[in-house]
């Protein structure tokens, strides 16, 4: 079974920059995963950051960025912000074309 | 403004039924695929079953196939989902979302997501 692999946890200064990463027990991710990322704050519903590695979803400010870094895909917040403290959950498509969640990053900024 | 509403959780027993409803409303429903995406309490998202804006293809995780049922009805602008033969793990918030196509990979895509139904499987 193919897990989605994703940090535990991960914690970022006001104001500064972090990578989160995705990826794959079996293989390199590529853009032929389209991953995707969402955005859950505590209690609330996700909200979509990007899709398709890297088109921003509407509304989303431009400080979140999507790419593919080395084998996985990756997520960066530059400037982060307080509410910016959310867990972060993303996305691969299989052969199957159907979709896997990764177990989610909880991002403290402090 | 594009919208998404859940309704129809609650409590139930093992071996029970349930239907949960999603009102749409702000966008043409039939023009994009739907999904069910649920969240065991204090735990991850688990996709749990995708339908194409025409309601002809359906897609189910392996956890569900068999058990749950997506529908749609594009006249009322509402997706169901009917979940029989309910067991404890598949307690959880139940969370409706619009894709960005009708089909394919991009409708099972994850837009714009209700504020969720909770569903609590229990004797």
């Amino acid at each position: 079974q193919t897990v989605v692999t994703q940090e535990p946890s991960f914690s970022v200064s006001p104001g500064g920059t972090v990578t989160l990463t995705c990826g794959l027990s079996s293989d390199s991710v590529s853009t032929s995963y389209y991953p995707s990322w969402y955005q859950q704050a505590p209690g609330q519903a996700p909200r979509t950051l990007i899709y398709s590695t890297n088109t921003r979803s509407s509304g989303v400010p431009d400080r979140f960025s999507g790419s593919i870094l080395g084998n996985k895909a990756a997520l960066t917040i530059t400037g982060a912000q307080a509410d910016d403290d959310s867990d972060y959950y993303c996305v691969l498509y299989m052969n199957s074309g159907l979709p896997v969640f990764g177990g989610g990053t909880k991002l403290t900024v402090l | 403004e594009v919208q998404l509403v859940e309704s129809g959780g609650g409590l139930v027993q093992p071996g029970g039924s349930l239907r949960l409803s999603c009102a749409a409303s702000g966008f043409t429903f039939s023009s994009y695929a739907m999904s069910w995406v649920r969240q065991a309490p204090g735990k991850g998202l688990e996709w749990v079953s995708t339908i194409s804006g025409s309601g002809g293809s359906t897609y189910y995780a392996d956890s569900v196939k068999g058990r749950f049922t997506i529908s749609r009805d594009n006249s009322k602008n509402t997706l169901f989902l009917q979940m029989n033969s309910l067991r404890a793990e598949d307690t959880a918030v139940y969370y409706c979302a619009k894709g960005i196509a009708a089909a394919g990979r991009r409708g099972i895509t994850f837009d714009i997501w209700g504020q969720g139904t909770m569903v609590t499987v229990s004797s």
